[in-house]
């Protein structure tokens, strides 16, 4: 079982390009989340799905976009890539609310030059 | 507004010693603590959680422990291996709701 696979691992984008990291989910789980980890720093929570065609904000959704149109997809749009989005981006899933614990993915290390 | 803070960016433990890794909360509604673990190149994994009506939860060699009135929790894994090595991030919620993490620790066990 693959669990939470996110692509690609690694890009660099110019300032000012667009985007998508893509992630996916086989474990049938209602849940997916969006994070990123800056040096030094928690993971900040960027969006959030509860079950697909439903999606909420998170601490830091500027510059962001998502989308939810299955159970298994849930992926990150970044629209005129900036700077302050180099990060690491942790997709991540959950059968059910509560604190039984989120699977992740491996991440995708995103510079922005 | 940093609700959840760990103080020590990183610790060294000789192997088979005890590790403890503190964690201090603000958010006084968390009613849910988890303790997750991260290898570089990877994602975070759940390693132990522990509910606020609660001041300690077991499992093998790792145990958590909860002062709801100090704001703080701590895990402690015992003893130590080489395989503990990684980061160790601390996390609170409140009514199932999302999770808010911690700035990590990295723990290095020393052979």
């Amino acid at each position: 079982n693959a669990g939470v696979t996110q692509t690609p691992k690694f890009r660099i984008l110019k300032i000012g390009q667009s985007m998508t990291l893509q992630c996916t989910q086989d474990m049938n789980h209602n849940y997916m989340y969006w994070y990123r980890q800056d040096p030094g720093m928690g993971l900040k929570l960027i969006y959030y799905s509860v079950g697909a065609g439903i999606t909420d904000k998170g601490e830091v959704p500027n510059g962001y976009n998502v989308s939810r149109s299955t159970t298994e997809d849930f992926p990150l749009r970044l629209e005129l890539a900036a700077p302050s989005q180099t990060s690491v981006y942790f997709c991540a899933s959950s059968y059910d609310r509560g604190p039984y614990g989120y699977t992740f993915g491996s991440g995708t290390r995103l510079t922005v030059v | 507004d940093q609700q959840v803070k760990q103080n020590s960016p990183s610790l060294s433990v000789q192997e088979g010693r005890i590790s403890i890794l503190n964690c201090d909360y603000t958010n006084s509604m968390f009613d849910y603590f988890l303790w997750y673990k991260k290898y570089p190149a990877e994602g975070p994994t759940f390693l132990i959680s522990i509910s606020s009506i609660k001041d300690k939860n077991e499992d093998g060699r790792f145990t958590v422990f909860l002062n709801k009135s100090a704001k703080h929790l701590s895990l402690h894994i015992v003893p130590s291996q080489p395989g503990d090595s990684a980061v160790y991030f601390c996390a609170g919620t409140f009514g199932n709701e999302k999770l808010t993490f911690g700035t990590g620790t990295r723990l290095t066990i020393i052979p």
